[in-house]
């Protein structure tokens, strides 16, 4: 069985503080796909970034990062200064064989001015 | 190029009624994703198709709700009759099945359908 936990459930910081999402995941399959998904109050989903099991580079996306650890089983996201357009609730999601996503709860971040 | 598309966006109905969602998928890509949201639930995936055919219903929660895909730019979710416990955002999202590298498989979703069933 595959499972996403984002233990945090609600994040508040002050703008440019810098804050990290943690996702934890479970899953069998030797080949997965991890993403980050953006939702802000205006309801869409936005994709932010995906990775293959076999690629744990870290990556850096402008003020956004992503720490991928196999050996934890964890992708943590990270914003560096944050600002008030980062609130949002964070989705982290996990597919595996076959393309049935798994998606966490969701982590509400809220970056007050 | 346009998104996933999805209408309508918002859906007031009464217990009872038939209710029919509508998505057109991005251009190209070959498999199509229904999801429902609720705060109890979070995110669920309902069904999805690879090339227009259904391959995993098993998110569906009964009966009352089908999904069709009639051609790869079109795709409805129906429930009948709607109940109160309906009313959730529904996402519909889209993707390219590829072989697993660049950027295949990533779904790209909807603006969503609020629906509220009274």
């Amino acid at each position: 069985a595959q499972k996403v936990t984002q233990a945090q459930t609600e994040i508040s910081v002050v703008e440019k503080e810098d804050v990290t999402l943690d996702c934890v995941y479970e899953t069998r399959d030797t080949t997965y796909y991890l993403f980050w998904y953006k939702q802000p109050p205006s309801g869409e989903l936005v994709f932010l970034i995906r990775r293959n099991s076999f690629d744990e580079q870290n990556e850096i996306s402008g003020r956004y990062s992503w720490n991928f650890q196999k050996s934890t089983s964890s992708f943590n996201f990270t914003i560096t200064a944050s600002q008030v357009v980062d609130s949002a609730v964070y989705f982290c999601a996990l597919r595996g064989y076959g393309q049935n996503f798994v998606f966490g709860p969701g982590t509400r971040l809220s970056v007050l001015p | 190029d346009a998104g996933v598309i999805q209408s309508p966006r918002h859906e007031v109905t009464e217990m009872g009624q038939e209710v029919t969602l509508r998505c057109k998928p991005i251009s190209g890509h070959n498999s199509l994703f229904w999801y429902r949201q609720t705060m109890m639930r979070g995110l669920e995936l309902l069904i999805y198709f690879n090339n227009n055919v259904p391959i995993d219903d098993s998110g569906m929660p009964e009966d009352r709700f089908s999904a069709k895909m009639p051609n790869a730019s079109f795709s409805t979710l129906k429930i009948q009759p709607s109940e109160p416990r309906d009313s959730a955002v529904y996402f519909c999202a889209s993707s390219l099945k590829g072989d697993g590298t660049g950027r295949t498989d990533t779904q790209y979703f909807g603006p969503g359908t609020r629906l509220t069933v009274l």
